[in-house]
């Protein structure tokens, strides 16, 4: 099964309301990735949280990261039409060393 | 910067016709990787490598070969393509810390493949 899950795995919201996806994983990771995808396009890097970090920010994202739980979250804050996309999480094994591995991704829909 | 380039956009082949999907980065990247994403799923690791002349396995290896002669260059070949191996394929780079670590992915923009 997957490294990564997310979950749910279809979001839809309001424009201006905030958006929280979560990622549960088995193993112990080096670091954990959320990426952005529009529909027909590749993916784009939305931000990197390592093993050691708790908590990190990047304009309207927050990602926290539960070591003990295996778990993440992504919270996108007054959200807008524009993140309208799917999103993923994408776990580098502590064992595996250069594999990453990526859940099936939420689809999140802002309806204006 | 380019940065990742994959050709061509779209590629229509026959069962057990073979062709090679090219990747292209100018970022001087250590790792690069191959992954295929099936409708309405996540991507799977086809094949990495994390130099030039260094190659492994991903999840899904069979029926594609790669090789990596140059830093620059990762290219993916379908040996005899089958209907299975109809998706969409995405090149991506990224450094490595610590000798072992990925870290950002840089992401082409996609192959589009249909086997007949």
């Amino acid at each position: 099964s997957q490294q990564g899950e997310e979950d749910p795995q279809a979001l839809s919201i309001q424009e201006g309301e905030n958006a929280t996806m979560n990622c549960s994983y088995k193993t112990s990771i080096n670091n954990l990735q959320w990426y952005r995808q529009n529909s027909g396009r590749g993916l784009v890097h939305l931000i990197l949280i390592r093993s050691n970090e708790r908590e990190k920010h990047s304009g309207r994202l927050r990602v926290t990261l539960d070591t003990s739980k295996k778990s993440s979250s992504l919270l996108i804050t007054a959200s807008r039409a524009a993140d309208t996309a799917s999103y993923f999480c994408a776990t580098e094994k502590e064992t595996s060393g250069s594999r990453l591995t990526f859940g099936e991704g939420t689809q999140l829909t802002v309806n204006p | 910067n380019a940065g990742v380039t994959q050709t061509p956009k779209f590629q229509v082949l026959k069962t057990g016709q073979s062709m090679t999907l090219q990747c292209a980065q100018d970022m001087n990247h250590e790792y690069m990787s191959w992954y295929r994403q099936d409708p309405g799923m996540g991507l799977r690791l086809i094949h990495y490598s994390v130099g030039a002349g260094i190659t492994d396995q991903g999840e899904v290896p069979n029926g594609y070969n790669v090789s990596r002669s140059t830093t620059e260059d990762f290219p993916l070949r379908l040996l005899s393509a089958a209907p299975s191996q109809t998706s969409v394929y995405f090149c991506a780079s990224s450094v490595r810390r610590s000798g072992r670590v990925t870290d950002t992915q840089y992401f082409g923009p996609g192959t589009r493949l249909t086997v007949l």
